[in-house]
């Protein structure tokens, strides 16, 4: 069963960094790119990061260039969303997605 | 504001038929494939069509999918009230590099 599981988020003070993680299993993670994608709360979909097969390519929305870092380990079927400087329109639920499945969603709140 | 353009909302009875537009350019919709997703309320989204108009193993084929030009439809038979959720479209953006969503269409059947 192809399962991406998300982790890492949390309650975290303006300008303050998190670090989710995205632990793939039940397909062949190298072979497929992977996406950030969040969603504010009532809010719609938005792409936060693309990340290529090997990681050689990184891809932002406008929103977050210069603050968010996408990274992937093959050799751990992991990908990664370092965010820096963080701010409270940066509040919403973080979705790990490749093209066969969407992750449960990890929660970022940003607030003092 | 979303790059692409759906209506925020359709309704139809139960076992009618519905379509949801997704509108964009020629540097996304017009250059690339069109994904669409079902998201229900408080849950992940999931993969509803891919590379226009096909279908994940499991989605029923009341759903479907097409692409002309610059623009995408979702359509579905035979609705049910179980099929009331939000839809978006996505594809890729060529001046953006990066994915681009549709704003949602919230589908009710009544």
């Amino acid at each position: 069963e192809v399962q991406l599981v998300e982790s890492g988020g949390g309650l975290v003070q303006p300008g303050g960094s998190l670090r989710l993680s995205c632990a793939a299993s039940g397909f062949t993670f190298r072979n497929f790119w992977m996406t950030w994608v969040r969603q504010a709360p009532g809010k719609g979909l938005e792409c936060v990061a693309n990340i290529n097969k090997d990681g050689s390519d990184e891809y932002y929305v406008d929103s977050v260039k210069g603050r968010f870092t996408i990274s992937r380990d093959n050799a751990k079927d992991s990908l990664y969303l370092q965010m820096n400087s963080l701010s409270a329109e940066d509040t919403a639920v973080y979705f790990c997605v490749n093209d066969l499945a969407w992750g449960q969603g990890a929660l970022v709140t940003v607030s003092s | 504001q979303p790059v692409l353009t759906q209506p925020p909302s359709v309704s139809a009875a139960p076992g009618q038929k519905v379509t949801i537009s997704c509108s964009g350019s020629s540097s996304n919709i017009g250059k690339h494939n069109v994904r669409w997703y079902q998201q229900f309320p408080g849950t992940a989204p999931k993969h509803l069509i891919y590379e226009n108009d096909k279908r994940p193993s499991g989605i029923p084929d009341r759903f479907s999918g097409s692409k002309s030009g610059t623009s995408a439809t979702l359509g579905i038979t035979g609705l049910q009230t179980g099929d009331e959720a939000d839809y978006y479209c996505g594809t890729w953006d060529n001046s953006l590099n990066v994915w681009v969503f549709g704003g949602g269409t919230k589908l009710t059947v009544l």
